[in-house]
């Protein structure tokens, strides 16, 4: 089977650094996403590992370790306009396309003045 | 460049009725995808089609249906509506490359948020 965990809610403090985590069980793995969603809008596509390591970007940086199936997003310098929710989400290959995302819950951030 | 364009953005509707929802993805992006996600949780994956062909379908019922036209637009369409159907329909878009290619990264158009009285 496939599944996603991740933290449902986190708070944390304007200027402060946060890490939301992700674990994951899938088969035919293609990458691990983070997406970013504000209220009533669309997710916008901030990381993708396919690699164990660290992918840095700004102020947003991702990590992966596929033999322990985990991820992080790692937000630096938070601002107010972080608080959204981030969505984990793992690739999955079946058939001939690779495109197949597997979300988790995602986890509602809180950014306090 | 014109993103993922969806329409329409919001639709009422009642049970047992149909809807069809349309789908507009980037230029040059031949694969479309449909998502739905219900407050409070992640986008379950509907459909993906590539090349106006079928690829995948989520667990859901044979009420859902797709296609996709030579221009590489998309239609979703729901019958027999349910009130558990109300739900924001995501349609995404991408190129599709190679196992690890970063073409395989999903442009998301803004939904089309269906509530079912």
């Amino acid at each position: 089977g496939q599944n996603i965990d991740q933290p449902t809610e986190m708070t944390a403090t304007e200027g402060a650094i946060v890490q939301i985590n992700c674990t994951y069980q899938t088969s035919g793995f293609n990458g691990l996403f983070w997406y970013q969603q504000h209220a009533g809008e669309a997710p916008t596509f901030l990381s993708y590992n396919v690699l164990d390591g660290l992918e840095e970007k700004g102020r947003f940086s991702s990590f992966l370790s596929r033999s322990k199936g985990y991820s992080y997003l790692l937000l630096k310098e938070l601002q107010m306009k972080d608080s959204a929710s981030y969505l984990c989400a793992v690739s999955a290959i079946y058939g001939g396309a690779t495109n197949k995302l597997i979300f988790g819950t995602g986890t509602l951030l809180a950014v306090q003045p | 460049d014109a993103g993922v364009t969806q329409s329409p953005t919001h639709l009422i509707k009642t049970r047992g009725q149909h809807v069809t929802l349309r789908c507009s993805p980037i230029s040059g992006h031949k694969s479309v995808s449909w998502y739905q996600q219900v407050l409070g949780q992640g986008p379950q994956f509907i459909f993906q089609y590539y090349e106006k062909e079928e690829r995948g379908r989520g667990n859901f019922p044979d009420r859902f249906s797709a296609r996709q036209f030579p221009n590489y637009s998309s239609e979703l369409n729901v019958n027999a509506l349910l009130l558990g159907d109300s739900a924001l329909y995501l349609c995404a878009s991408s190129l599709v490359g190679g196992v690890g290619s970063g073409a395989n990264v999903l442009t998301f158009g803004a939904g089309s948020r269906l509530t079912v009285l």
